[in-house]
């Protein structure tokens, strides 16, 4: 069974800047994986942020970016605000049937 | 504006079945790829499958946890996705998320699905 991986936790200061990443245990994270990403606030619905690796959806804060960091996707927060506090899943879609698969999710606090 | 409005949810017995529904609007449904996605209580996400759109042959994929037991399709005349879950585990309590695309772009609210004796 195919396991992606995040950073169980990451604790920010306010106007900081966080990279979360996002690795698969299949080798090495390239755009074929069309990385997603997704901000989740308690007892709320997932928001999509980032898709097809850099690609913002119209509602992203400029502050949210995505890119490929040694092997891994990855996701940067630069100028962190105190309403990024949340959990941040990625998904990657392996194989040639594109089959997804959530990451284990990072919980970021902005301490 | 898009709407996704999941329903179909409720408790349901180990060895159980359940059909969801997810009523979609405010984007074109038919050429859209739709994806189930579940979320167990206190975890994290977790991708159940997709259905291709008609015009790319309607094809579905699953994850492993569920093939065999469970099956997506979609009536595009209605707007409207399905998940048949037969052979219900405890494993798949979970709030169950319709949303399009390989984007994810749009969610609704869920529904919830308790399998439990």
């Amino acid at each position: 069974q195919t396991v992606v991986t995040q950073e169980p936790s990451l604790t920010v200061s306010p106007g900081g800047t966080v990279t979360l990443t996002c690795a698969s245990s299949t080798g090495a994270v390239t755009s074929d994986f069309y990385p997603n990403w997704l901000q989740q606030k308690p007892g709320q619905v997932p928001r999509a942020l980032i898709y097809s690796t850099s690609n913002k959806h119209s509602w992203t804060p400029a502050r949210f970016s995505g890119s490929l960091l040694g092997g891994k996707a990855a996701l940067t927060v630069s100028g962190v605000q105190p309403e990024d506090e949340a959990e941040y899943y990625c998904l990657l879609y392996h194989g040639a049937a594109q089959v997804g698969v959530f990451g284990t999710g990072t919980k970021v606090t902005v301490l | 504006e898009v709407q996704l409005v999941e329903s179909g949810g409720g408790l349901v017995k180990p060895g159980g079945s359940l059909r969801l529904s997810c009523a979609a609007s405010g984007f074109t449904f038919s050429n859209a790829w739709m994806n189930w996605v579940r979320q167990a209580p206190g975890k994290g996400l977790e991708w159940v499958g997709r259905i291709k759109s008609k015009r790319d042959a309607g094809a579905t994929e699953y994850t492993a946890p569920v093939k065999g037991r469970f099956t997506i399709s979609r009536d595009d005349s209605k707007d409207t996705l399905y998940l048949q879950m037969n052979s219900l585990k405890t494993e798949d309590t979970a709030v169950y998320y319709c949303t399009p695309d390989r984007a994810l772009s749009y969610w609704g609210q869920g529904s919830l699905v308790t399998v439990s004796s």
